[in-house]
């Protein structure tokens, strides 16, 4: 099946810092969607993107749409305490059918540098 | 306005049996996806429905099935439990078609099988 390829698998953070992590596919995506998952919660959406070279901000997070459609980064910038969590990469190859189920990444764990 | 209801958020169940979840969507929408999320293999799509109609199915073997309710309510029914189908199961809603609309999740029931 569609796999998404989403880097890195975990990192350290320190406040005040800057982010970033990407999604890889070998597919052609319609659409790219950024999650975050809090321990014990469903993922909550971030951002979603729908064209090619689209570049969204929602506050301190920026995500983009790859040129190619095959790949996505989302950056956060400054961090805070509260940014811990996974996040999630998800694509949609397109609309209808099959194509509308979301493809998951397996996520980045964002922790607190101790 | 209430979020996307899933319970119960936990249960223990014994090999071979089955178990039932069920999903309240958020009010008014109309459709309803289910995933798999564990810690091997991600978030994994098992399928959706719409007005009452299964639109979508992943790649699940026939032990897991599902239906929706005439009020958009949502129940999975897992039969003869393995000891590999202990994951967290994620509900989501959406307006509409999921690709046109975007998901809302619920929180998730937490599902252990011994």
């Amino acid at each position: 099946g569609q796999q998404l390829n989403q880097s890195p698998q975990s990192m350290f953070i320190q406040e005040g810092e800057d982010v970033s992590m990407n999604c890889t596919s070998s597919s052609i995506f319609n659409t790219w969607l950024w999650y975050k998952q809090d321990p014990g919660e469903g993922p909550v959406l971030l951002i979603a993107l729908y064209k090619a070279g689209e570049l969204t901000s929602n506050g301190r997070l920026t995500a983009q749409f790859g040129i190619t459609r095959k790949d996505s980064f989302l950056n956060i910038s400054a961090s805070i305490p509260s940014d811990v969590g996974i996040y999630f990469c998800a694509g949609q190859l397109g609309y209808g059918g099959s194509q509308g189920n979301l493809i998951f990444g397996k996520g980045t764990k964002l922790s607190v540098k101790p | 306005k209430a979020g996307v209801t899933q319970t119960p958020r936990y249960l223990i169940k014994t090999r071979g049996q089955q178990v039932t979840l069920s999903c309240s969507p958020i009010s008014g929408h109309r459709s309803v996806s289910w995933y798999q999320q564990t810690p091997g293999q991600g978030l994994q799509f098992l399928f959706e429905y719409f007005s009452e109609t299964q639109r979508n199915k992943g790649n699940f073997p026939g032990r897991f099935s599902g239906r929706q309710f005439s009020n958009s309510r949502s129940e999975m029914n897992v039969s003869t439990l393995e000891l590999g189908d202990s994951a967290l199961y994620l509900c989501a809603s959406s307006l509409g078609p999921p690709e046109e609309y975007g998901y809302t999740f619920g929180s998730g029931t937490r599902l252990t099988v011994v």
